[in-house]
């Protein structure tokens, strides 16, 4: 079964900066990665998936990259609505499984 | 408007049952695979079972084999969870999914969520 290990677990920012949160498998694979972003008391949002494609509706500040082992979420310019916890989820075969996921806070 | 409800939630003792559904509006509920997940209160996702889109394919998490059931009912534009034999390590947050058109296990629709606590 493929694990997903995310870093940061926590992760402090300004509204402008650029940041990263990346998701590391256990065992390798291609374009089988989607990112989530989760706000509290909401469900999960699905933000993109796959090579990069991005979820009708979500900013182009969001973009996806990796393959292999290692991936990574990027918000270009943070913004006020981007403080969430976001997850990854590999989609390569049952079991799926979610890295622990990021929380995003306003520094 | 296109929504995925659940329901069924509850305080259950250990040992107990509870069936969560998960109604479908405003989509052909029929075309999407449907998947449970759960969040324990201040935990991250968990991946419970898959039901493909004419119920015939499923799978389940290792922890809920054997004790969990999920199955559909196109008619109703429903997805059924039976889960039996609860412990407290199943008190979570249950959310329903659908997955997207083109056959990706990835999730586009979720429900708000039905709490199921497990607690003498």
């Amino acid at each position: 079964d493929i694990q997903l290990t995310q870093s940061p677990s926590f992760l402090s920012a300004s509204v402008g900066d650029r940041v990263t949160i990346s998701c590391r498998a256990s065992q390798g694979f291609a374009r089988y990665l989607a990112w989530y972003q989760q706000k509290p008391g909401k469900a999960p949002k699905l933000l993109i998936y796959g090579e990069s494609t991005l979820q009708p509706g979500v900013s182009s500040r969001f973009s996806g990259s990796g393959s292999g082992t290692e991936f990574t979420l990027t918000i270009s310019s943070l913004q006020p609505d981007d403080y969430a916890t976001y997850f990854c989820q590999h989609f390569t075969t049952y079991p799926l499984a979610f890295g622990q996921g990021t929380k995003l806070e306003i520094k | 408007q296109v929504q995925l409800v659940e329901s069924g939630g509850g305080l259950v003792t250990p040992g107990g049952s509870l069936r969560l559904s998960c109604v479908a509006s405003g989509f052909t509920f029929s075309d999407h695979y449907m998947i449970w997940i759960r969040q324990a209160p201040g935990k991250g996702l968990e991946w419970v079972t898959y039901i493909d889109d004419s119920g015939t394919t499923i799978f389940y998490a290792d922890p809920v084999m054997g004790r969990f059931a999920i199955f559909r009912d196109n008619a109703k534009n429903s997805s059924y969870l039976q889960m039996s034999s609860l412990t407290a390590e199943d008190t979570a947050l249950y959310y329903c999914a659908r997955s997207l058109l083109n056959g990706d296990d990835v999730f586009d629709l979720w429900g708000q969520g039905t709490m199921v606590i497990v607690s003498s």
